[in-house]
Order: structure tokens, then C-alpha cells, then sequence
């Protein structure tokens, strides 16, 4: 199995922020992997697939790069909205998500 | 515009079974593959199950493995989860979510509004 292993758990920024949360994957993924953002009581909403593609609607301030095991997804200036919970997904080899990252207020 | 509503979700006993449905609009379902994802409160995505667009491909995680059974009906636009054997780690918050593009695995989105399945005596 695949295991992927995201950090931080917990994030403290202020608006305005550049935000960075890796994700790091147990074997390579080639470009395999999405970031899913999601709020509380609410569904995941994909934002970057195949590692760097930004999904359509998604604001341009979010980005992601990496290939083989290790994954980066960056907020370029932190918004209020962007408050939330992320997560990575491998899509390799069957599916498996990262724990999340939480992004709260500083 | 594309989307999916769970619904099925409910209180259920140890050792009980649960059907959950998934309603699908706004695309060419028998066009593509649909997961189950499940998040138990407070904790992270799980994912449960995968079936092919035609459903002739199905896949389990192993926490779930001969317990629950995928299947869908294109005539219907719906999925199913058929869940036999619940256990208390099985309460969670279950989500169908559509594959992105052709192939079986891949980024989801959109994902419906997830129905929450509590396994408790």
C-alpha cells in the first residue's frame, strides 16, 4: 500500500500569508497525486490534480508541485476563505489520502 | 451542472446491514468510474470503494473488503453501497464522488454532501 504522510498537521498564518504543506509519499507516484480542500460539514473540493494542474474555478493563488514522493501545495497570499482543512490524494496504485493539514488563524 | 446527492445514511446496530444510494445529474454517468470515500468524525478521508463506469471493475479497501458490496444502475443514474456485517468503526460520514476524467483511478470531484452511517447499540 501506499502511504502518504502530510505536514504540518496544524498551521498558523495570518492573511496574507505564503502557505506551504507537503505531502510525501511511501514509493513513487510519478505525477499521481490531487489536493482536496474542505471546510467543516462540508464535501472535499478538488483543487490541483496530476500534482500541478489547477482545477478549473480554483483561484490562481494556489499551486502545486512536486513529482516522484514529494508533493508541495502553496497558497501564494492567504485569503479568509482559505481557512480549512486540506488533504492529499495519491492515485497511483489504488487511492489513499493523506492525515489533512489544518490552516487556522494566527 | 454536475452533481451527486447520498442519501441511506442512518443509526444501525452492530452486525446490521445499510444500503447507501448515490444520485447522480448533470453528466453522462455510465460515462464514468465513481468512488466511496468515508471520513469517521473528526478524522481523515478513507477511501472505501471504486466501480468502473460499466461496473464490471470493483474494487474494496481491505477494512471493508468482503463486507461491502459496490454496484450501480446507469439506467437509474445511481450507485450503490450495499454494507453487511457494520461494525462500530465503520460510522463515518460516507461521500460518492465522480472520477475526473476517463481512467478508474483518478483526482474526484464533484463529491456529493456525504451521509453519515453511525454504527452504535
Amino acid at each position: 500500500d501506499v502511504q502518504m504522510t502530510q505536514s504540518p498537521a496544524t498551521l498558523s498564518a495570518s492573511v496574507g500569508d505564503r502557505v506551504t504543506i507537503t505531502c510525501r509519499a511511501s514509493q513513487s507516484i510519478s505525477s499521481w497525486l490531487a489536493w482536496y480542500q474542505q471546510k467543516p460539514g462540508k464535501a472535499p473540493k478538488l483543487l490541483i490534480y496530476k500534482a500541478s494542474s489547477l482545477e478549473s474555478g480554483v483561484p490562481s493563488r494556489f499551486s502545486g508541485s512536486g513529482s516522484g514522493t514529494e508533493f508541495t501545495l502553496t497558497i501564494s497570499s492567504l485569503q479568509p476563505d482559505d481557512f480549512a482543512t486540506y488533504f492529499c490524494q495519491q492515485y497511483d496504485r489504488y487511492s489513499t489520502f493523506g492525515q489533512g493539514t489544518r490552516v487556522e488563524i494566527k | 451542472q454536475e452533481q451527486l446527492v447520498e442519501s441511506g445514511g442512518g443509526v444501525v446496530q452492530p452486525g446490521r446491514s445499510l444500503r447507501l444510494s448515490c444520485a447522480a445529474s448533470g453528466f453522462t454517468f455510465s460515462s464514468y468510474g465513481i468512488h466511496w470515500v468515508r471520513q469517521a468524525p473528526g478524522k481523515g478521508l478513507e477511501w472505501v470503494s471504486l466501480i468502473s463506469r460499466d461496473g464490471s471493475n470493483k474494487y474494496y479497501a481491505d477494512s471493508v473488503k468482503g463486507r461491502f458490496t459496490i454496484s450501480r444502475d446507469n439506467s437509474k443514474n445511481t450507485l450503490y453501497l450495499q454494507m453487511n456485517s457494520l461494525r462500530p468503526e465503520d460510522t463515518a460520514v460516507y461521500y460518492c464522488a465522480k472520477v475526473r476524467g476517463g481512467d478508474n483511478w483518478n483526482s474526484l470531484g464533484p463529491w456529493g454532501q456525504g451521509t453519515l452511517v453511525t454504527v452504535s447499540s
